[in-house]
C-alpha cells in the first residue's frame, strides 16, 4: 500500500544525544513536512521541503535540521536532544505545496 | 495570527445520535480548510478539503460544510467505529510555503 513510513515507532533518548527520525514516502510527492504534536497544542510545523534539494523552516525549527537528498526521503535530525523535544513527530507529504497533506504513522520520542 | 478553535473538546454520543463538530477560524487569505480523523497512536487521516464558503462534501456518515468564519463536521447516525479525534486545519500562503494551522481537535466517543 502506497504511503509514508516512519522509523523508529518510538524511542527513548538521553538528553544531549543525537537522533535522526526517518521518513520515506512512495507516492512521488514533491513536498514533505515534519510536524510535532503535543497535548493541548495541536500539530506544529518544524521544517518543510518544496522539492528535492530544498528545505525551509516552519514555526518551531530550533534544535532540528532536515535534508532532502531525493524525492522519497526526508530525515529529521535532533543534533543534541533536550527534554522539551519529547513529543510525537509526524512526517507528511503532498503532491505540491498547498495540496492536501498525507501523514505517516508517527514517532513517539521521549528525551530524558 | 491564524487561529483555529474546535468545539466541543470532547463529545460523547449514543450510536445513531447525530451531531455536529464546530471549527471556528481566523485567517487572512484562506486557501483551504481541512478535516482529518486521528485514531489513538496513529497519524491524522485525511477526510475533506473545503475551499470556499458554501461548499459541502460528504463521505459515508460525515458531511463537512464551510462558511466564512467556521466549518462544521456533521455526523449522521454515528457508529462506534466513528470514535476518534477530529482535527480541523486552515491553510494560507506564507512566504515560501503554505502555512497550515491545526486546531487541537474534538475527541468523539460513540457508545454502542
Amino acid at each position: 500500500i502506497a504511503g509514508i513510513t516512519q522509523a523508529p515507532t518510538s524511542q527513548i533518548l538521553a538528553a544531549g544525544r543525537r537522533m535522526t527520525l526517518r521518513c520515506t514516502q512512495d507516492m512521488r510527492h514533491n513536498a514533505m513536512y515534519w510536524y510535532r504534536q503535543d497535548l493541548g497544542l495541536g500539530l506544529r510545523l518544524i521544517h518543510y521541503s518544496n522539492t528535492a534539494g530544498t528545505t525551509g523552516k516552519g514555526e518551531v525549527p530550533d534544535g532540528y535540521s532536515v535534508s532532502r537528498a531525493n524525492t522519497d526521503d526526508f530525515p529529521l535530525t535532533l543534533a543534541s536532544a533536550v527534554p522539551s523535544q519529547t513529543s510525537v513527530y509526524f512526517c507528511a507529504s503532498s503532491d505540491d505545496l498547498g495540496d492536501t497533506q498525507y501523514f505517516g504513522p508517527g514517532t513517539r520520542l521521549t528525551v530524558l | 495570527e491564524d487561529q483555529v478553535t474546535q468545539s466541543p473538546e470532547a463529545l460523547r454520543l449514543q450510536e445513531g445520535e447525530s451531531s455536529s463538530l464546530n471549527c471556528s477560524y481566523t485567517v487572512s487569505g484562506l486557501r483551504g480548510l481541512f478535516w482529518y480523523r486521528q485514531d489513538p497512536g496513529k497519524g491524522p487521516e485525511f477526510l475533506f478539503t473545503l475551499y470556499s464558503a458554501g461548499e459541502e462534501k460528504e463521505k459515508e456518515r460525515l458531511k463537512a460544510t464551510l462558511t466564512k468564519k467556521e466549518s462544521f463536521l456533521h455526523i449522521t447516525a454515528p457508529k462506534p467505529e466513528d470514535s476518534a479525534t477530529y482535527l480541523c486545519a486552515v491553510q494560507r500562503p506564507s512566504g515560501g510555503y503554505q502555512k497550515v494551522t491545526f486546531g487541537i481537535g474534538t475527541k468523539l466517543q460513540v457508545i454502542p
